[in-house]
């Protein structure tokens, strides 16, 4: 158990929906990534927050979006879902912006 | 970040040592080599990483070649439960580089422990 929690474990959508994927980091972690990992792509990063702010960006479609709240939880906002869009979404954390990080269980989204 | 060669698959007999290699010849003085794996579709897990020394920990030992082209992920008894996708990263660590934390992660090493 790494101490990342993510909710929900599987999400089964439709397509033209929006979803929240939900990140808990371990206790004291500044920095949240968000990763995708799809059959065809391998793991992905998509975006980097630390204490709130933006850090860094990856190859995170303008659907998506991300923040990260005063209390450090993050959330993965993923907007008029497509088929292509069905993958795991992890989330990790490391206490600062560049050391190690703990990925959490992931969440699996299904778009139908 | 660095790019990484590592062979697709390996097999391993049950209690033997794995040795995983990783090539990462255009590394810089900076970059870090970490290595992660991946059981199944769960979450990536952290193994171990290190700059320029060889490090151990209690799940494996992480040999770096001098010129640190190259680097070795030991994991010294295999079990069935090694059975998992290894990562080979090259990262900058402290707060230089521009894309701070990221992770590249390529296709990594399918290693199978046989019973």
């Amino acid at each position: 158990d790494s101490g990342v929690t993510q909710t929900p474990k599987h999400l089964i959508t439709a397509t033209g929906q929006r979803v929240t994927l939900r990140c808990s980091p371990r206790s004291g972690d500044l920095s949240v990534y968000w990763y995708q990992q799809s059959l065809d792509q391998g793991l992905q990063f998509l975006i980097q927050y630390y204490n709130g702010e933006e850090r860094a960006k990856g190859n995170i479609l303008e659907r998506f979006s991300a923040q990260q709240f005063p209390d450090l939880h993050s959330e993965l906002n993923l907007s008029s879902l497509e088929l292509g869009d069905s993958a795991l979404y992890f989330c990790a954390s490391s206490p600062d912006r560049t050391d190690t990080q703990y990925f959490g269980p992931g969440t699996r989204l299904t778009v139908l | 970040d660095a790019k990484t060669t590592q062979p697709p698959s390996m097999d391993c007999a049950e209690g033997r040592a794995a040795n995983l290699p990783c090539n990462h010849s255009t590394i810089s003085g900076n970059e870090y080599v970490y290595w992660y794996r991946q059981i199944h579709s769960q979450g990536p897990q952290y193994i171990i990483h290190g700059l320029k020394n060889n490090e151990t920990n209690e799940m494996a030992s992480l040999i770096i070649t001098e010129d640190r082209k190259s680097s070795t992920l030991i994991l010294p008894h295999a079990t069935l439960r090694d059975t998992a996708v290894y990562y080979c990263i090259v990262r900058v660590d402290g707060a230089g580089g521009t894309s701070y934390g990221k992770l590249t992660f390529g296709q990594g090493t399918i290693l199978t422990v046989h019973p």
